[in-house]
């Protein structure tokens, strides 16, 4: 079974732009989680998609946001990009929801804005 | 308060020594998820292990296992035999019970095996 994967792995943007971002989930896995990596902050939850419906949201504004297509694949886009946003973009597939659903990470994709 | 917390920034371990890594949670919740993951300097992040708030076991899987001290809040990394392949962070990670799939992480820590 192939994993996660993600697409683009690494990607330079200017402040001001905006950035669209993919993953595609292991195959039968219907919930995509994104995470965001910093030196400063660690590992943070974006959000998760289920079943093309956005289940959970962490505290990030309004500038971040995903979707989720109906063959599990998934988009985050951040628009208006600012320094802070250079970070690794680690997105996770699980085929349930749960306590002990089991979530496999993607490489990541890591994004520098100048 | 920090829902997860990792003491040990970083650690040195002589190869094929045992090293034990801590992690401490905090949560209201009965239901939890408690996972350790790897991540090596190419940034994918691995799973190790799962230990289930009710499971009685401590978990293992191959070299890893957890030490699970529920009444302590705590679920430690376990890594016997240490190989040099070891080296990366390692994040201990909780999921409650209402929280869908989200992860809460915490700050990791820096294995280092020494040959």
């Amino acid at each position: 079974k192939a994993g996660v994967t993600q697409t683009p792995r690494y990607l330079i943007k200017t402040r001001g732009q905006q950035v669209t971002l993919s993953c595609s989930p292991i195959s039968g896995h219907r919930s995509v989680s994104w995470y965001q990596q910093t030196p400063g902050q660690g590992l943070q939850f974006l959000f998760e998609y289920f079943s093309e419906t956005q289940r959970n949201k962490g505290n990030f504004p309004g500038r971040f946001s995903g979707r989720q297509f109906s063959n599990s694949r998934s988009e985050m886009n951040v628009s208006t990009l600012e320094l802070g946003d250079s970070a690794l973009y680690l997105c996770a597939s699980s085929s349930r929801t749960g306590t002990m659903s089991e979530q496999f990470f993607g490489p990541g994709t890591r994004l520098t804005v100048l | 308060a920090q829902k997860i917390t990792q003491t040990q920034p970083g650690m040195f371990v002589q190869e094929k020594e045992a090293v034990t890594l801590d992690c401490t949670y905090d949560t209201s919740d009965q239901s939890y998820g408690l996972f350790w993951y790897k991540q090596p300097s190419s940034g994918e992040m691995i799973f190790l292990i799962y230990q289930g708030s009710y499971d009685e076991q401590n978990a293992t899987e191959g070299r890893y296992s957890l030490n699970f001290q529920k009444a302590r809040k705590s679920a430690n990394l376990v890594i016997s035999a240490s190989q040099l392949g070891d080296s990366a962070m390692y994040f201990c990670a909780m999921r409650e019970q209402n929280a869908g799939n989200m992860l809460t992480f915490g700050g990791g820590t820096r294995l280092m095996v020494k040959p």
